[in-house]
């Protein structure tokens, strides 16, 4: 069965990075692409961006362009995110979405990342 | 700056219909915007209903429709189940960036 299994919660300081994991099973990785969705304490769902396995290609909002790298293994069929500079604002659980033609059908657990000092 | 918007609250009867929307701020919402509906309660995470409009998931309960209503993506929930007490996103696709809504908690009552 399709799988997506994130890696677990993270303290991290101001200014530091953190890197997320999404390790998948169950489906043939190369044919997806995968979605990186944050909420926020007691809001809404935010598109942080998305990467296409065969090829790297990759897609992101302005807000995050310059702060998010998503890459993807495929000896170990999981995804990454990594965010860096991170203020309190970042603050979130992240979740990973696989999708495919643009349905965006199984996600993962989510990994609460929590800044402070 | 492009916004999704959806319904921030309703409230339905057990057994009742009720049609949530998403409506976006360039003009109306089409088949090309690829409208995704989610499901989500609390502590977890989304669950993928709709996908391009009107297309169901195999675990996607019947009683749940997707189509374009108005201008707006709309999900309607036709003989409402307790179980149906959640908030509900539309995702839409504008190349890059993608927009989710704000979200529509749904009380049933």
């Amino acid at each position: 069965q399709v799988q997506l299994v994130q890696s677990g919660g993270e303290m991290k300081q101001p200014g530091a990075s953190v890197k997320v994991s999404c390790k998948t099973s169950g489906f043939t990785f190369m044919k997806y692409g995968f979605s990186w969705v944050r909420q926020a304490p007691g809001q809404g769902l935010e598109w942080i961006g998305w990467i296409r396995v065969d090829n790297g290609d990759t897609q992101f909002p302005q807000k995050f362009r310059d702060r998010v790298t998503l890459t993807t293994d495929t000896s170990t069929t999981t995804a990454y995110m990594e965010l860096t500079r991170l203020t309190s604002d970042d603050t979130a659980v992240y979740f990973c979405a696989r999708d495919i033609d643009w349905d965006v059908d199984f996600w993962g657990q989510g990994t609460l990342v929590t800044v402070s000092s | 700056q492009t916004v999704v918007t959806q319904e921030p609250s309703l409230t339905v009867s057990p057994g009742g219909t009720v049609t949530l929307t998403c409506g976006s701020s360039t003009g109306a919402v089409t088949s090309g915007h690829y409208p995704n509906w989610f499901q989500q309660k609390p502590g977890q995470a989304p669950r993928s209903l709709i996908y391009r409009t009107s297309n169901k998931h195999s675990w996607t309960p019947a009683r749940f429709s997707g189509s374009l209503l108005g201008g707006k993506a709309a999900l309607t929930l036709s003989g409402v189940q307790p179980e149906d007490e959640a908030d509900y996103y539309c995702l839409l696709f504008y190349g890059a960036p993608w927009m989710f809504g704000g979200g529509t908690k749904l009380t049933v009552l």
